[in-house]
């Protein structure tokens, strides 16, 4: 069975950053891509961006670069994505997501990771 | 980016009935013959679900009173009969171009 599941839930202060993270299991790690999507609450989804677990690639939604940094680690098949400076505009529930080159689809999504920014 | 705009923002369906939801981008998604327009459905507290693929595709595991059409800029998700649990809100997303963008959702009640 293919599974993501993310970490918990995090507050976090303004300004501090925070790593989310998203362990794949049931299927070959490197063969898809793992995509980030953002759901502030009550609206609707914004894509982060992406990376190829095979070589580290990455690809950004201009409006995230310098905000989050995705990676990987290999061995224990789990994308990463670090969010920094953060501000309340970052409140907001991140999905991990299963995708396969481009123009693609999303059938596998994590539970969902809820991030709050609140001093 | 690609702009996808969705009406209605709501609607409220009776049982039996059909939900017709639109998804308009703001230029085609179509490349190679293939139009890429998917569509997920969203319960609260839920990750988004893919019921449609490339406009029309039925995903595995999904009933085939759903159904999706379009291709272009112009794309509809077809819910019919309309069933209790088909209460969600619905989303279509464009994979043809980066950056992937959604739209802003549909809210389908039962009457």
């Amino acid at each position: 069975e293919i599974q993501l599941q993310q970490s918990g839930p995090e507050l976090v202060k303004p300004g501090a950053s925070v790593k989310v993270s998203c362990k794949a299991s049931g299927y070959s790690f490197t063969d898809y891509n793992m995509y980030w999507v953002k759901q502030s609450h009550g609206k609707s989804l914004e894509w982060i961006g992406y990376i190829d677990p095979y070589n580290g690639g990455t690809s950004y939604n201009q409006k995230f670069k310098g905000k989050a940094t995705l990676t990987v680690d290999k061995s224990s098949s789990t994308a990463f994505m670090h969010l920094n400076s953060l501000t309340s505009e970052d409140s907001a529930v991140y999905y991990c997501a299963r995708g396969l080159g481009r123009r693609t689809w999303f059938a596998y999504w994590g539970q969902g990771t809820l991030v709050t920014v609140s001093a | 980016d690609i702009v996808l705009t969705q009406s209605p923002a709501s609607l409220a369906v009776s049982l039996g009935q059909r939900a017709t939801i639109s998804c308009k981008a703001s230029q085609s998604v179509d490349y190679d013959g293939d139009s890429y327009m998917n569509w997920y459905q969203q319960k609260p507290g839920q990750p988004p679900k893919l019921l449609i693929y490339a406009a029309s595709n039925l995903e595995s595991g999904i009933p085939a009173r759903f159904s999706g059409s379009g291709s272009g800029t112009d794309f509809t998700l077809n819910i019919h009969p309309v069933e209790e649990e088909d209460a969600a809100t619905y989303y279509c997303q464009q994979s043809n171009e980066d950056p992937l963008t959604f739209g802003a959702g549909t809210k389908l009640e039962l009457k």
